[in-house]
């Protein structure tokens, strides 16, 4: 069982819709979480990070964290079809020195 | 410069021989991480300093791996007698604190062994 799993898709979603990103994790000692996302050919840009349970909010996206459920998701509001990418979802792990990416999740908004 | 700058961005290797990779954090970042990314896959520690010091090289596949950051700036990753299992993004990331925290990747370099 890898440390962080995520569906690779692609999961493709209309313009304008809600795009739902998952994400689980098995180590239980992780506190803080990543999204990353990731264009073809580009490296990962963060655009989330999360570190209590409950949600956080900024602007389209918003970070969902269960800690019980050792569970972590992306929600991405009016999807546009520049949010085609993958997203990286990432523990922090290694007594909180290092990033566990898991494989990401290929978004396509379509038109 | 604004980000994490890394060189450089495309390297062609022949099977042996040695590659370095080099890396320029974001000015004032205690922690710069190294990272493997293989075609559709997430990326993959490889080490770990906090300034000039390597805390963490859990991840460097073989000891021909070898990384160092000798002023707690600049980092370097040497790769020796290169394999074409080598083949991979190699990215460099920053973070501000001592800890992991929030990580800025550089754009990577693409190594391909011939």
């Amino acid at each position: 069982q890898k440390e962080v799993e995520q569906n690779s898709g692609p999961l493709s979603v209309p313009e304008g819709a809600i795009a739902s990103l998952n994400c689980t994790y098995s180590d239980r000692g992780s506190q803080s979480f990543f999204w990353y996302r990731q264009y073809s050919g580009k490296s990962p840009e963060l655009i989330m990070s999360i570190y209590s349970n409950g949600d956080k909010e900024d602007g389209r996206f918003t970070a969902q964290l269960n800690k019980a459920s050792q569970y972590v998701s992306l929600l991405i509001r009016d999807s546009q079809p520049s949010d085609s990418a993958t997203y990286l979802c990432a523990a922090l792990t290694g007594g909180g020195n290092k990033l566990t990416f898991g494989t990401g999740t290929q978004l396509k908004v379509e038109l | 410069g604004a980000g994490v700058s890394q060189s450089p961005r495309y390297k062609v290797a022949k099977r042996g021989q040695d590659v370095a990779l080099r890396c320029d954090p974001i000015s004032g970042h205690v922690s710069l991480f190294w990272y493997q990314q293989a075609l559709g896959q997430g990326p993959e520690f490889l080490t770990y300093f906090q300034n000039e010091a390597q805390l963490d090289k859990s991840g460097l596949p073989s000891d021909r791996f070898f990384a160092e950051r000798p002023e707690g700036s600049v980092s370097t990753l040497k790769i020796q007698r290169t394999q074409q299992e080598d083949s991979a993004v190699y990215l460099c990331a920053s973070s501000l604190l001592s800890s992991g925290g929030r990580q800025f990747f550089g754009p990577g370099t693409r190594l391909t062994v011939l």
